[in-house]
């Protein structure tokens, strides 16, 4: 099965402590985002990572860093988790060589709780 | 970076009329236009797209416009049925920059 794979799916922790999700596509894309998606359904870019290159990173808290072992994982820390880190994360992967506006492939998203 | 403006927020329609959602972008060089859909407890999930290089595109009962001059575009859902409840985001992307998406449409479509 050729998609997008993200875990865990759910993840309940309390502020301070660290979490890490994953992310792997097998769709032989050669670049992934990780968006945050807060409670009121708004797409918010963080991170894209191209050929293990970060090409976009956006303004987000320092907490947040991409992990990247080869161009299908792309991995999200966060250092020490706040309240308003609760959010759903979405993984998503583009083509980006040959074909410019490649179709972006999401994830099924984890949901971070933080207590 | 690209801010996308979405309108409305929330659309409820009848069963079997048409359906409009509007978005507009700032960065005149903004070039691929991708609308999603994203079901309760799912992932967002490309429905339509459109480049710059085109005015319109239609596929089944989804047609999207795009008029560059006026930095717009819009999705039309024509005889909308209760399946095509959703949130809907369009976004905008230059070249292979990552897409910006607007703040979702939230549709309800009544029987």
């Amino acid at each position: 099965e050729t998609a997008v794979f993200q875990t865990p799916n759910y993840h309940v922790t309390q502020v301070g402590n660290e979490v890490s999700f994953n992310c792997k596509q097998t769709l032989g894309h050669d670049t992934m985002y990780w968006y945050k998606q807060d409670s009121k359904k708004l797409l918010k870019i963080m991170f894209s990572y191209n050929n293990k290159q970060l090409i976009v990173n956006e303004t987000v808290p320092r907490r947040f860093s991409p992990q990247s072992s080869d161009k299908a994982h792309l991995n999200l820390r966060i250092k020490s988790v706040e309240p308003e880190d609760s959010a759903v994360y979405l993984c998503a992967s583009r083509s980006r060589t040959g074909q410019n506006y490649a179709e972006q492939f999401f994830g099924p998203g984890t949901r971070l709780t933080v207590l | 970076g690209e801010q996308v403006e979405q309108l409305p927020s929330i659309l409820r329609v009848q069963e079997g009329s048409s359906a409009s959602i509007n978005c507009s972008y700032e960065d005149s060089a903004s070039n691929y236009f991708p609308w999603y859909k994203q079901e309760p407890g799912e992932n967002p999930k490309l429905i339509i797209d459109i480049r710059s290089n085109m005015e319109r595109k239609q596929i089944q009962e989804l047609i999207v416009l795009l008029d560059k001059k006026a930095k717009r575009f819009s999705l039309h859902i024509t005889d909308t049925q209760p399946g095509d409840s959703a949130m809907y985001f369009c976004a905008a992307s230059k070249n292979n920059n990552a897409p910006r998406f607007g703040a979702g449409t939230k549709l309800s479509v009544k029987p």
